[in-house]
């Protein structure tokens, strides 16, 4: 069984406030590393998609580290804003990619 | 990117029926999947749904249970069969962007099954 660990499981911080979450994976047989943002009633956003060890990638405010060698990948968000408050998921490609397995996600909520 | 539109929304369903979700792309695709959330747990997929071919389901996941049609190259249907409590979840369909490894989702559709 293939397992996507990611912490902490919520997290509660002010506006203004940089905050990160963690992903850990198998580093065996890796191929990608998927960030979604997921807001209620609304679809998955995608983030970032991540294939090099070392690669790191940024969107806006949002950032994002991956080590396949230790198995983990970073996402990080530089002051964050209330309509950051989603829950943010990372997942593993396997099966040549194409198949993802999700993490749990981590509950981000930004208080005003 | 794809847009994806998916139906219904949500839906509160009773004991022993089925439920059809619809999955509309806006764009020609080749992949299409299907995946499921249920309280408290990880998006699982339940199957690839690729055109012309027959679905391929993941481990715990069986045809007749979850039946799946992809007719053509912009559309897919999960039917949810003699439904139970435990088939309580948020389902979504997605696509994928083989040009740049993205899967696209649809928003979900809400099941609650009393």
């Amino acid at each position: 069984i293939l397992n996507v660990e990611q912490s902490p499981q919520s997290l509660h911080v002010q506006e203004g406030d940089s905050t990160n979450f963690t992903c850990s994976f198998p580093s065996s047989n890796f191929y990608a590393l998927h960030w979604y943002r997921w807001e209620t009633a609304k679809s998955p956003e995608a983030l970032f998609v991540m294939t090099l060890n070392g690669d790191e990638k940024k969107k806006g405010r949002i950032s994002a580290t991956l080590n396949t060698k230790e198995g983990y990948s970073y996402l990080y968000i530089k002051g964050s804003q209330p309509e950051d408050s989603a829950t943010y998921l990372c997942a593993l490609g396997k099966g040549g990619g194409n198949k993802l397995v999700f993490g749990a996600g981590t509950i981000l909520r930004v208080k005003s | 990117s794809a847009v994806i539109s998916q139906k219904p929304s949500r839906d509160i369903c009773q004991r022993g029926t089925s439920l059809t979700i619809q999955c509309q792309v806006d764009s020609q695709v080749t992949m299409m999947f299907w995946y499921r959330q249920q309280p408290g747990q990880s998006l699982t997929l339940i199957a690839t749904a690729n055109q012309g071919s027959e679905a391929t389901y993941e481990s715990g996941f069986v045809i007749d249970k979850f039946p799946i049609s992809r007719p053509n190259l912009t559309f897919s249907t999960l039917t949810v069969s003699n439904m139970s409590p435990e088939d309580s979840s948020i389902y979504l369909c997605s696509v994928l962007d083989g040009a740049k490894n993205i899967q696209y989702f649809g928003a979900g559709t809400r099941l609650s099954v009393l």
